[in-house]
């Protein structure tokens, strides 16, 4: 079945940066768009960003745009999420998350169980 | 601030039905066919229940249902159970830059 497991997170001091990594499996990675999305504590989802299958194509939200990256390896089979400058308000945790189909970029079916960044000094 | 505007809480019975709106703009869900809503249980994953405004993913129950009209999408969850308690969350495509866009959560208690 497919499996999503995140790593990287832990507690960083504002300014600093970190790598989040998504180990996948139980499906052919290398043909799936894939989405970070997170949560802080007590608050709703916010998306973050998507890659293509292939990585050619990328999409940031607003508040991570020019601080935060998406990649991928195909080859391993992992996603990424480089967070540079962290904000207090990027607290939370980070989701790493298949789509549905690749018919629809927004419809977000797999989800990983997440890694907590937490921001503080 | 969410760029979809949903209520930040609806309640009903066992049994009755109820309705969570998700109000967007032409850019997002009036132009456009694709409408997520998800559920989530404190403390867990967000579980997909409606893509592309009206399906189900195999394994949700038919008490779930989605639709749309103009701007607003709406889920609607029939025969409520004690189960159905939890938050729900709509997301749609978008035209703008960022592509995704989510509604800040409705909490459903059921009484």
């Amino acid at each position: 079945q497919v499996q999503l497991v995140e790593s990287g997170g832990g507690v960083v001091q504002p300014g600093r940066s970190l790598r989040l990594s998504c180990a996948a499996s139980g499906f052919t990675f290398s043909t799936y768009t894939m989405h970070w999305v997170r949560q802080a504590p007590g608050k709703g989802l916010e998306w973050v960003a998507v890659t293509s299958f292939d990585g050619n194509v990328k999409y940031y939200a607003d508040s991570v745009k020019g601080r935060f990256t998406i990649s991928r390896d195909n080859s391993r089979n992992t996603l990424y999420l480089q967070v540079n400058s962290l904000r207090p308000e990027d607290a939370a945790v980070y989701y790493c998350a298949r789509v549905h189909d690749n018919s629809d970029w927004s419809s977000i079916y797999h989800w990983g169980q997440g890694t907590l960044v937490t921001v503080s000094s | 601030q969410s760029a979809l505007t949903q209520p930040a809480s609806v309640s009903g019975s066992p049994g009755q039905s109820i309705t969570i709106s998700c109000t967007g703009a032409s850019s997002d869900v009036g132009g456009h066919n694709f409408v997520s809503w998800y559920q989530q249980h404190p403390g867990k994953v967000p579980k997909l229940i409606i893509y592309d405004v009206s399906n189900r993913p195999s394994g949700v129950s038919n008490r779930f249902s989605g639709s749309k009209s103009g701007n607003t999408a709406s889920l609607t969850i029939s025969g409520l159970q004690v189960e159905d308690e939890a938050d729900y969350y709509c997301s749609s495509y978008t035209t703008s830059s960022t592509l995704v866009v989510f509604g800040g959560g409705t909490q459903l208690t059921v009484l």
